[in-house]
């Protein structure tokens, strides 16, 4: 199956400063690309995602960019908070219909 | 709406012990999901369920069974558990059409100790 790289395995930022999760894969047809924010005890729930025909989504304080001939989508989220300190994930549709492929995680820590 | 509830969310087995997780969806999703979650490796899918009547092997099937027993549930069973099976088990469901909306939704999940 599709194979998804993120980094860094953990960030810790001050809050009000800028946090960046990168993801990289290999498989040229993934086309969808969805990100899962995990807070602590919870299950994962989608924050934004994005789709191969555009190169960059925002909504509000988090936006996504995504580089196709590279390979590599970003997470990027800005004035952070102390309720932006969860884990997150990154994911794309790969090879396979309606199956996510999901990275490793990122576990992030806004410190006041 | 409760969205995607599961049970339990909390238990102990011993070596060689089965069980049942259950996991049932309001939101008439057509496709549902198990995965397991452990330190340091994200979510991995066990087995999958593109629509009723049909389920599909995932990443990280080998001990595990499932049943798609109707629109709304889908069950996972260990039949001998052993230790490597503890983990953090999620249930997800999505719509999963074509083209459409790939979202998949979370249950809480459950917290699975095998001694």
């Amino acid at each position: 199956g599709e194979n998804v790289e993120q980094h860094p395995s953990t960030l810790s930022v001050q809050e009000g400063d800028s946090a960046v999760i990168k993801c990289t894969y290999s498989d040229s047809a993934s086309n969808y690309f969805p990100w899962y924010k995990q807070e602590l005890g919870k299950g994962p729930q989608l924050i934004i995602d994005i789709r191969s025909n555009v190169g960059e989504k925002k909504d509000q304080r988090i936006a996504v960019t995504l580089n196709k001939t590279a390979k590599h989508f970003s997470l990027h989220i800005t004035e952070t908070q102390p309720e932006d300190s969860a884990v997150y994930f990154c994911a794309l549709l790969g090879w396979s219909w309606g199956k996510l492929q999901f990275g490793a995680g990122t576990q992030v820590v806004v410190t006041p | 709406n409760a969205g995607v509830t599961q049970t339990p969310k909390f238990q102990v087995l011993k070596t060689g012990q089965s069980m049942t997780l259950q996991c049932a969806q309001d939101m008439n999703h057509n496709s549902m999901y198990w995965y397991r979650q452990d330190p340091g490796m994200g979510l991995r899918l066990i087995y999958y369920s593109a629509s009723e009547g049909t389920t599909d092997k995932g990443e990280v099937p080998n001990g595990y069974n499932v049943s798609r027993l109707n629109k709304r549930e889908f069950s996972l069973r260990l039949e001998s558990a052993a230790p490597s099976q503890t983990s953090v088990y999620f249930c997800a469901s999505s719509e999963a059409s074509s083209g459409a909306d790939y979202e998949q939704y979370f249950g809480p999940g459950t917290r699975l100790t095998v001694t």
